[in-house]
C-alpha cells in the first residue's frame, strides 16, 4: 500500500479554520484518499474522500493537488469537538475497503 | 440506527484464557475488519473478511482467529491470551463492491487488558 506521511501534531484556536496537510508522493491512479478522525476514547470515523477533484461535504473540505501527491484537509471553522486524531489513509479500489492507518495529526484546539 | 455493535466493552483476562470478542452491524454490508490499537498509535488489521464465507489474514493476525458467522456478524477469537494482546479492539465494516469505495464505520471498541 502507498503510505501517507503527516505532521504529528498541529494547534489551532476555536473558530478558525484548520489545514492538515498530507504527502502521498506514490498514490497510485487508482488510489482515493480518505480521512478519518478519532476523537478520544472512540473509533475512527469517516470524514472526506476524494480522487482527482476537490471534495467538500458538511464536516470539510478536501483539495486534492493536481499532481494528486498531497492533499489538505479543511476544517472551515475548527470546533472544541474538533480535537481528534486526523488520518490520512489512500485506500486502492482492489483492497476490499482495507484501511491502512499511519500515526496520524494530532490537532489540539485551543478555546 | 445502532452501526457497528461490539461486544464486550472492557475485559480482563488472565494469560492463557481464551475470549471471543462479537460484532455485529446491521447495515447490509459485506466487508468486516478487525483491527487493534495500541497506545499511541494507529489502528493495524488483524484479519478481514472481504465478504460473507470469506476471510483473510491482516497485518498482525498470529494469535488470533476469525469466523464470519453471517453476513452480519464476524467474531475474533483469542484462543490464549498472551499480556501483548493488551490492546483496544475495533471492527468495522463497509461496503465494498469492485472499485467502490464507501466510507468505513467502526464500533466503540473493545479495551482488553491481558494480567
Amino acid at each position: 500500500d502507498a503510505k501517507t506521511t503527516q505532521p504529528n501534531s498541529m494547534e489551532s484556536n476555536e473558530e478558525e479554520p484548520v489545514h492538515l496537510p498530507c504527502n502521498h508522493s506514490t498514490i497510485s491512479g487508482t488510489d482515493y484518499i480518505h480521512w478519518y478522525r478519532q476523537l478520544p476514547s472512540q473509533g475512527p470515523e469517516y470524514v472526506i474522500h476524494g480522487l482527482t477533484s476537490n471534495v467538500n461535504n458538511r464536516m470539510a473540505s478536501l483539495a486534492i493537488a493536481e499532481d494528486r501527491k498531497s492533499s489538505t484537509l479543511i476544517l472551515h471553522r475548527a470546533t472544541l469537538r474538533d480535537a481528534a486524531v486526523y488520518y490520512c489513509i489512500l485506500r486502492s479500489g482492489t483492497s476490499y475497503g482495507k484501511l491502512t492507518f499511519g500515526q496520524g495529526t494530532i490537532l489540539t484546539v485551543h478555546p | 440506527n445502532a452501526g457497528v455493535t461490539q461486544t464486550p466493552k472492557f475485559q480482563v483476562l488472565k494469560t492463557g484464557q481464551s475470549m471471543t470478542l462479537q460484532c455485529a452491524q446491521d447495515m447490509n454490508h459485506n466487508s468486516m475488519y478487525w483491527y487493534r490499537q495500541d497506545p499511541g498509535m494507529g489502528l493495524r488489521l488483524i484479519y478481514y473478511s472481504a465478504s460473507e464465507g470469506t476471510t483473510d489474514k491482516g497485518e498482525v493476525p498470529n494469535g488470533y482467529n476469525v469466523s464470519r458467522l453471517n453476513k452480519r456478524e464476524f467474531s475474533l477469537r483469542l484462543e490464549s491470551a498472551a499480556p501483548s494482546q493488551t490492546s483496544v479492539y475495533f471492527c468495522a465494516s463497509s461496503e465494498t463492491r469492485g472499485s467502490v469505495n464507501t466510507e468505513a464505520f467502526f464500533g466503540q471498541g473493545t479495551r482488553l487488558t491481558v494480567v
